[in-house]
């Protein structure tokens, strides 16, 4: 039973337009939501996160998009570069803990 | 500083043996998690310990995985007998209450393959 979706696989990317990923979740006790990246035969790494009381947070070229009532969330990637393709991971926390679940991954390429 | 170790990287053995995954979270951190990477489940957590204790089994798959953490700086994760499903990607990683963010910092991971 998957808490945290990630219903598109991979995605591509022309370098310099956006990239777009997208996340839903099925738990209304999470609190805090977060994208991590992975590229191969290393770790995750954390890119991005937001709390569950704001709608949007932005860092740099990411900004991460909350919808509460809709239960989703995405990253926005812009300008997306050929150094961004990766693994990105969606991850929610159970409020009050810090388990941490996270999704089945959207593997992006972004073509130079 | 020194991030989350992990050994063995790659570990290649035959179904029915036991394995034993080792990781060293980093110093000062009073959560540890192991998580395991597939293609059909992403990453899926299994356990989590706060000083040293576990706190949260519910994903271990079955009786044949274990994981202890014998003090602040060590935790193995044992799974006997293995099987050829068992081959995955598994990933330590820790974190420290008292910080800010709900940054957890992953391992590179321990690559299991059950022929």
């Amino acid at each position: 039973d998957q808490q945290v979706k990630q219903n598109s696989p991979s995605l591509s990317v022309q370098e310099g337009r956006i990239s777009i990923l997208n996340c839903d979740y099925t738990n209304s006790m999470f609190d805090y939501f977060l994208w991590y990246k992975k590229y191969p035969a290393e770790g995750p790494t954390f890119l991005i996160s937001i709390s569950s009381i704001k709608d949007k947070n932005e860092d740099g070229r990411f900004t991460v998009f909350l919808n509460k009532s809709a239960k989703h969330l995405s990253l926005h990637i812009v300008p997306s570069q050929p150094g961004d393709s990766a693994v990105y991971f969606c991850a929610a926390r159970y409020s009050g803990t810090y388990k941490y679940i996270f999704g089945t991954g959207t593997r992006l390429k972004v073509l130079a | 500083d020194a991030g989350v170790i992990q050994s063995p990287r790659h570990e290649v053995t035959e179904m029915g043996q036991e394995v034993t995954l080792r990781c060293k979270p980093i110093s000062g951190h009073d959560y540890l998690f192991w998580y395991r990477q597939t293609m059909m489940r992403g990453l899926e957590l299994l356990i989590y310990f706060n000083n040293n204790v576990p706190i949260d089994d519910s994903g271990m798959p079955e009786d044949r995985f274990s994981a202890k953490m014998p003090n602040a700086s060590f935790s193995t994760l044992k799974i006997q007998p293995s099987e050829p499903r068992d081959s995955a990607v598994y990933f330590c990683a820790s974190r420290y209450t008292g910080s800010s963010g709900n940054t957890i910092y992953f391992g590179e991971g321990s690559w299991l393959t059950v022929v």
